[in-house]
């Protein structure tokens, strides 16, 4: 089936680093979708891209959707200890109203 | 409600029991989605309901498992005979699909908390 290849699958960094991340496929979708999970909750969207070569902003998150529609990344700027949890990349199938999910990039921020 | 919600937010059950999941979406919401989740895992799709169509099964790991919606709103995901490797977090989302978006109709899905189910 689809999928969804999401890297790295953890990380631990510094308060005050950068942080990138990103998700690859082997088909072409045309909505890419990069959500957070906290524990104990359910994921919450965080950036939609729609466009190829798209460059989108939410406070310190950085997403691109890329110009081949196969992969996007995520950027997050100067992290805070707030910033742990699962980072998943997701895209939407308009064909069949789906949404893939990766397996997620575990962040965990040491103070 | 202001938000999807879900019932239990745990369930413990012996192995062979059935269980039921609820799912309440937020009002409005026509798409309705049931995703599984397990201990260091993606999300993995079960199924997916969307006004009066016949729902999208496609992603039931087995006969085992059904998901029905009353009245276009709220859903109960059952589980008969459960077993061991069923336990996991069953998430629920919804979504007002027919919006006008760019890309084909997408629209953002909202998540409940989970039901996290462990078979003993």
């Amino acid at each position: 089936g689809q999928q969804l290849n999401q890297s790295p699958q953890s990380m631990f960094i510094q308060e005050g680093e950068d942080v990138s991340m990103n998700c690859t496929s082997s088909s072409i979708f045309n909505t890419w979708l990069w959500y957070k999970q906290d524990p104990g909750e359910g994921p919450v969207l965080l950036i939609a891209l729609y466009k190829a070569g798209e460059l989108t902003s939410n406070g310190r998150l950085t997403a691109q959707f890329g110009i081949t529609r196969k992969d996007s990344f995520l950027n997050i700027s100067a992290s805070i200890p707030s910033d742990v949890g699962i980072y998943f990349c997701a895209v939407f199938t308009s064909g069949t109203y789906k949404y893939i999910f990766g397996t997620g990039t575990r962040l965990k921020v040491l103070a | 409600g202001a938000g999807v919600s879900q019932s239990p937010s745990n369930k413990v059950t012996e192995k062979g029991k059935d269980v039921e999941l609820r799912c309440d979406p937020i009002s409005g919401h026509t798409a309705l989605y049931w995703y599984r989740q397990s201990l260091g895992q993606g999300l993995e799709f079960l199924i997916y309901f969307q006004g009066n169509s016949a729902p999208d099964k496609s992603g039931l790991p087995s006969d085992r498992f059904s998901a029905e919606r009353t009245g276009g709103s709220v859903s109960t995901l059952t589980i008969q005979r459960t077993q061991q490797e069923d336990s996991a977090v069953y998430l629920c989302a919804s979504s007002l699909v027919g919006s006008r978006r760019t890309g084909g109709g997408y629209t953002e899905a909202f998540f409940g908390q989970g039901t996290r189910l462990t078979v003993v």
